[in-house]
């Protein structure tokens, strides 16, 4: 059973740019969480989608949004990229059922550097 | 507001020492669910456990073993007879009802041939 998985592994951006982060969940799996791991500010949450909905959201700026298709994949969107958004984003997986209980697995992560 | 503190930042041993890492936690909730994460060089963060506020037992897997106590707000991991690939970077982090994790700092083990 293929695992979670996220694209590109690495993005390179400039300062102003977009980045556009990719994430497809274990198989059966609704719901998604997205995390970003930046450099002395360790893990932090920034969005929950559950059957194509947000359902919670991080302390980030509006310019981080993402979406869930109906395939239950999702799509991680940075805008007007800043210098301190370079970091790993991690998507993590559940199967929907008793959320808060439910082991989260995670993909491998897209390393994003903005220059 | 959920709060994981790993005191621990780096531990360094030498092949086959034990190593324990920390876990301090701070809820108000009843309920809540508490994680242990591997992070390898590779980034992926690998599942290794979880626990519910209702179940203090002790597990033991294979070299891996936990202590939970409610009563000091802990949930310490041991790595017994430690190996080289177990060098890695270990989250502890806590799941209530808004169902986001959050994730201590991190310890990094790096154990030695």
């Amino acid at each position: 059973e293929a695992g979670v998985t996220q694209s590109p592994t690495h993005l390179i951006k400039t300062r102003g740019q977009q980045a556009t982060l990719r994430c497809s969940p274990i198989s059966g799996h609704t719901s998604v969480y997205w995390y970003q791991q930046a450099l002395g500010l360790g893990l932090q949450f920034l969005l929950w989608y559950d059957e194509g909905e947000e359902r919670n959201r991080g302390n980030f700026p509006p310019r981080f949004s993402g979406r869930q298709f109906p395939n239950y994949s999702s799509e991680l969107n940075v805008n007007a990229l800043e210098l301190e958004d370079s970091a790993l984003y991690l998507c993590a997986s559940t199967s929907g059922l008793a959320l808060a209980k439910n082991i989260q697995y995670f993909g491998a992560g897209t390393r994003l550097s903005v220059l | 507001a959920q709060k994981v503190t790993q005191a621990q930042t780096e531990i360094s041993v030498v092949e086959k020492e034990d190593v324990t890492l920390d876990c301090v936690y701070e809820t108000r909730d009843t309920t809540y669910y508490l994680f242990w994460y591997k992070q390898p060089p590779s980034g992926e963060l690998v599942f290794l456990i979880r626990r519910n506020s209702f179940d203090e037992q002790n597990e033991i897997s294979g070299r891996y073993s936990w202590n939970f106590q409610k009563s000091t707000s802990s949930f310490n991991f041991t790595i017994t007879a430690s190996q080289v690939v177990d060098s890695a970077v270990y989250f502890c982090a806590l799941s209530v009802r808004d169902y986001k994790l959050s994730f201590g700092a991190g310890t990094t083990v790096t154990v030695r041939a």
